[in-house]
């Protein structure tokens, strides 16, 4: 069975500092993977993506991420937090075609709270 | 302009009650979704059409009755609402392989049963 993983329920940071938000899945071969930011009331917006090509993805603000099939992990960085990156972050993976799955599977979230 | 809306934003009901969730996109998408974000912050995929066309129907109540009248709206109608349907209801819409190009979603309905 496939799955997505985000070990981190809750994370803290100061602003200024950089950030590291963990994403693991489960699948027989390569997903596509994207990272999602929810901010209080509002939908989902979409950071990131990758599904081929170089590893290290770059998104908006400021975000990036890198693949590592070893791992298979999809880790979202920024360098420097702003107090405005408080938010729900979601990773989420799509399958392959020969999964019959058209739709993404979603991580539980990672919340991050920024403090002055 | 909004990309993906819905409406409306909150609904507060009464338990038994019936009501309907609108979305409309406008970014000439094939692919229209309905997801639930529980408490948790979970989210779950509902349904989703292609084209007017139901291409995934998860295990819902049958309550739950999506409607796609054309490839721009997707409605999401529910029936006799009980509690445990309070949740944030969110539109969804994706080129034709979402899970290659990801969707994008609209502000979400929050929904609250009483």
């Amino acid at each position: 069975a496939q799955s997505v993983t985000q070990p981190d329920i809750h994370i803290t940071v100061s602003e200024g500092a950089s950030l590291e938000l963990r994403c693991n899945y489960s699948y027989g071969a390569t997903p596509y993977l994207f990272w999602y930011v929810q901010s209080p009331g509002q939908g989902l917006q979409l950071l990131l993506k990758y599904f081929s090509g170089d590893t290290l993805v770059q998104g908006i603000k400021g975000f990036e991420a890198e693949f590592k099939r070893s791992q298979s992990s999809f880790n979202l960085r920024k360098p420097s937090v702003h107090w405005s990156d408080a938010a729900e972050y979601f990773c989420a993976v799509g399958l392959g075609p020969q999964t019959g799955a058209n739709n993404l599977f979603f991580g539980t979230g990672t919340r991050l709270t920024v403090i002055p | 302009d909004t990309a993906v809306s819905q409406t409306p934003k909150y609904l507060v009901t009464q338990m038994g009650n019936d009501k309907s969730i609108k979305c409309e996109q406008n970014l000439g998408h094939d692919t229209m979704y309905w997801y639930k974000q529980d408490s948790k912050k979970f989210l779950k995929i509902m349904f989703s059409y292609n084209n007017k066309e139901l291409i995934i129907n998860e295990t819902v109540p049958n309550r739950f009755s999506p409607k796609s009248p054309d490839k721009a709206h997707l409605n999401l109608h529910i029936n006799s609402l009980e509690l445990g349907d309070s949740a944030v209801y969110f539109c969804a819409s994706s080129q034709e392989i979402g899970r290659r190009y990801g969707y994008t979603f609209g502000s979400g309905t929050r929904l609250t049963v009483v």
